[in-house]
């Protein structure tokens, strides 16, 4: 049962404009939410989070937005930049962390373009 | 500061053989999880642990055994491999503080293929 789910395996968007990730999850317990960017052969690395409690973070180049009642997340990075090409993890846990796990989606592997 | 560093990085192995896995934290780290990686299920949860001790396991079978010494370093092993145990395991650890806040350090991962 994927409590996490990523639809989109790729997206692929020109450099300097928008490039949305989309993230949808189904375990009403989870009530904080993270991304991770992995570039091949290397580990995934914290990009951005977001509680519950709120429905926008931003730093920087990345947005994300949180829809509880749609149980779903988006990440925004603009403007996109080659550099942001990699694979795209949405995470989640709940139950303040005691028990130690994130719950991980499949990924999105985005491409920017020159 | 050197960050999470998992050895072996690449490795070869028949079916019913076993496997170790090594990750020493980045220092000043006490919680150190492991997740693997396939291409049909994203990253899976395997196991944590805090100072020796595993505070949560995931829904893998009892093949997948872990430990933490009391430097924080940290092995997983595979016993009995199946071809389906190839995998990126990808270990990480976490700031020392109040709570799981989610944010992990990972490695760059150990791929394991099974043949």
């Amino acid at each position: 049962d994927q409590q996490v789910k990523q639809n989109s395996p790729s997206l692929s968007v020109q450099e300097g404009r928008i490039s949305i990730l989309n993230c949808d999850y189904t375990n009403s317990m989870f009530d904080y939410f993270l991304w991770y960017k992995k570039y091949p052969a290397e580990g995934p690395t914290f990009l951005i989070s977001i509680s519950s409690i709120k429905d926008k973070n931003e730093d920087g180049r990345f947005t994300v937005f949180l829809n509880k009642s749609a149980k779903h997340l988006s990440l925004h990075i603009v403007p996109s930049q080659p550099g942001d090409s990699a694979v795209y993890f949405c995470a989640a846990f709940g139950q303040g962390g005691s028990n130690y796990k994130l719950t991980f989606g499949k990924g999105t592997l985005l491409t920017v373009n020159p | 500061k050197a960050g999470v560093t998992q050895t072996p990085r690449y490795l070869i192995k028949t079916r019913g053989q076993q496997v170790t896995l090594s990750c020493s934290p980045i220092s000043g780290h006490r919680s150190v999880s492991w997740y693997q990686q396939t291409p049909g299920q994203g990253l899976q949860f395997l196991f944590e642990y805090f100072s020796e001790t595993q505070r949560n396991k995931g829904n893998f079978p009892g093949r997948f055994s872990g430990r933490q010494f009391s430097n924080s370093r940290s092995e997983m092993n595979v016993s009995t491999l199946e071809l389906g145990d190839s995998a990126l395991y990808l270990c990480a650890s976490s700031r020392p503080g109040t709570g799981f806040t989610g944010e992990l350090f990972f490695g760059e991962g150990s791929r394991l293929t099974v043949l």
